[in-house]
C-alpha cells in the first residue's frame, strides 16, 4: 500500500530534550515536506526536500532540523524544543513537478511541557 | 505574490443541506487550484483539483470551478452526509512543489 508513515503519532516531552520525529515513503517520491498545523493558522511549511542530499527552509524553520539521507525518509529534528512547537506535525511526499499531488502522513501531535 | 484566502468556520449544516465554501485567490498566471481534506485524526488527502481556468473539478459528489474572471473556486456539495463532516483546506502551488494553503474550513454534519 501506498503510504507515508510517521512515528511517534504522539509525543510529550519537556523543554530542552532533543527528539526526531520520523518520516518515511514507499512512493519513490522525490519530493518531501513537513508542515505544522496549528488553530487559526492552517498549514504552514517548515522545510522541504526536492531529493536526497537536497533540503531547504520553508515558512517557519527556526527551531527544527532536517535530513534527507535516503529518498525514502526525511527525519524532523528538535534540539531543544521549546512549548511554543507545540503542534500538530505533517509529513508528506510528492512526485516532482508543480500539480502532482501530496501526500501527507497521519500527522503527530506533539506537546512540550 | 500567491496567496489563497479562505472563508472562515466553523460550518454546521444538517445531513442533506447544500454546502459552499469560499476560497479565492491570488496568483500570477493560471495556476492549478486543488482542495484537500482532512477527516478527523487523518493526515490531507487530495479531493479534486483544476489545472486550467474554467475547469471544473469533482470527486465525491463535490465540485469547484476555476473561475478567473472572479479569481475564486468555491467548493460545493448538493447534498451533504455526515461522512463529510471534515476540515477543508484551498491550495494554490507556488515555487517547486510547494503549496500555500488556506487556514481551513471545519465543516460538521449533523444528522
Amino acid at each position: 500500500e501506498a503510504q507515508v508513515t510517521q512515528n511517534p503519532r504522539y509525543l510529550i516531552t519537556v523543554t530542552g530534550k532533543k527528539l526526531t520525529v520520523t518520516c518515511s515513503q514507499n512512493m519513490n517520491h522525490e519530493y518531501m515536506s513537513w508542515y505544522r498545523q496549528d488553530p487559526g493558522l492552517g498549514l504552514r511549511q517548515i522545510y522541504y526536500s526536492m531529493n536526497v542530499e537536497v533540503t531547504d527552509k520553508g515558512d517557519v524553520p527556526e527551531g527544527y532540523k532536517v535530513s534527507r539521507k535516503e529518498k525514502r525518509n526525511f527525519p524532523l529534528i528538535l534540539e531543544s524544543p521549546s512549548p511554543n512547537q507545540t503542534s500538530l506535525y505533517f509529513c508528506a511526499s510528492s512526485l516532482a513537478g508543480v500539480v502532482n499531488e501530496q501526500f501527507f502522513g497521519p500527522g503527530t501531535r506533539l506537546t512540550v511541557l | 505574490g500567491n496567496s489563497v484566502t479562505q472563508m472562515e468556520g466553523p460550518v454546521t449544516l444538517s445531513e442533506e443541506a447544500f454546502l459552499t465554501i469560499n476560497c479565492t485567490y491570488t496568483a500570477t498566471g493560471y495556476p492549478s487550484l486543488f482542495w484537500y481534506v482532512q477527516y478527523p485524526g487523518e493526515g490531507l488527502q487530495l479531493l479534486l483539483k483544476a489545472t486550467k481556468a474554467d475547469d471544473k473539478g469533482s470527486n465525491k459528489g463535490f465540485e469547484a470551478t476555476y473561475r478567473k474572471e472572479t479569481t475564486s473556486f468555491h467548493l460545493e456539495k448538493g447534498s451533504v452526509q455526515v461522512s463529510d463532516s471534515a476540515v477543508y483546506f484551498c491550495a494554490l502551488p507556488r515555487t517547486g512543489n510547494q503549496f500555500y494553503f488556506g487556514t481551513g474550513t471545519s465543516l460538521t454534519v449533523i444528522p
